[in-house]
């Protein structure tokens, strides 16, 4: 089945504690992008991929890591978690610049 | 940098009748994609519809149609005959056709009223 994953589905952590948000799609797609999603705020890209090593900023990557070092995988670090960095946060990826964007189940991130 | 507004942040319509959820955006740009997401109770972000630009004729899904308005850039999803499992957060996004991802509205929570 076509998908994108994401581990863990729901995490709790405490201010300033290293953690990672995995992403993993097997459709082979070329560009990927983590979004958060807030109350009233609708979602709001963080970073974006293009392929394998190439990652640019989205519209608030303040506080945030990727990488992609294989094809499928696209991994959100957060080095220094706050509390204002409790959101929803989704992966999504796509076959190509046209086509419209698949995304993972979500992950809740609960910092305090 | 482009925008996308929905200027309904709650729509309520009774079961089997007919509404319509306005998004307006911002470009510079002659070539770029409109999409419309739902988004369930479950969190999952569901494609409803999709419109090239370029393309005059107005996308359709089953119950589900756009009126799209180029030069207003207005992007307008009408759901008919709405269902109780039509209950959702709808968001309007655009993409450039660029790298990088959609950029989204803020959201229209519609309810359905049985």
């Amino acid at each position: 089945e076509a998908q994108v994953t994401q581990n863990p589905r729901y995490l709790i952590t405490v201010t300033g504690k290293k953690l990672t948000v995995t992403c993993s799609q097997n459709m082979n797609h070329e560009y990927m992008s983590w979004y958060r999603q807030d109350p009233g705020l609708g979602l709001r890209q963080i970073y974006y991929s293009m392929n394998v090593e190439v990652t640019d900023k989205g519209d608030v990557p303040e506080g945030y890591k990727v990488s992609r070092k294989e094809k499928r995988n696209f991994p959100l670090i957060l080095e220094s978690p706050s509390p204002n960095q409790t959101s929803l946060y989704f992966c999504a990826s796509r076959v190509g610049l046209a086509n419209e964007q698949f995304f993972g189940p979500g992950t809740r991130l609960t910092v305090l | 940098a482009q925008t996308v507004t929905q200027s309904q942040p709650e729509m309520s319509v009774q079961e089997a009748e007919t509404v319509t959820l306005s998004c307006t955006y911002d470009t510079s740009e002659s070539d770029y994609y409109l999409f419309w997401y739902k988004q369930p109770p479950s969190r999952q972000m569901i494609l409803v519809i999709r419109q090239e630009a370029y393309k005059q004729q107005n996308a359709t899904e089953n119950r589900f149609s756009v009126n799209f308005q180029k030069a207003a850039k207005s992007f307008s999803l009408k759901i008919s005959d709405s269902q109780l499992g039509d209950a959702a957060m709808y968001f309007c996004a655009y993409n450039g056709g660029g790298a990088d991802g959609l950029t989204f509205g803020k959201g229209t929570h519609l309810i359905i009223q049985p």
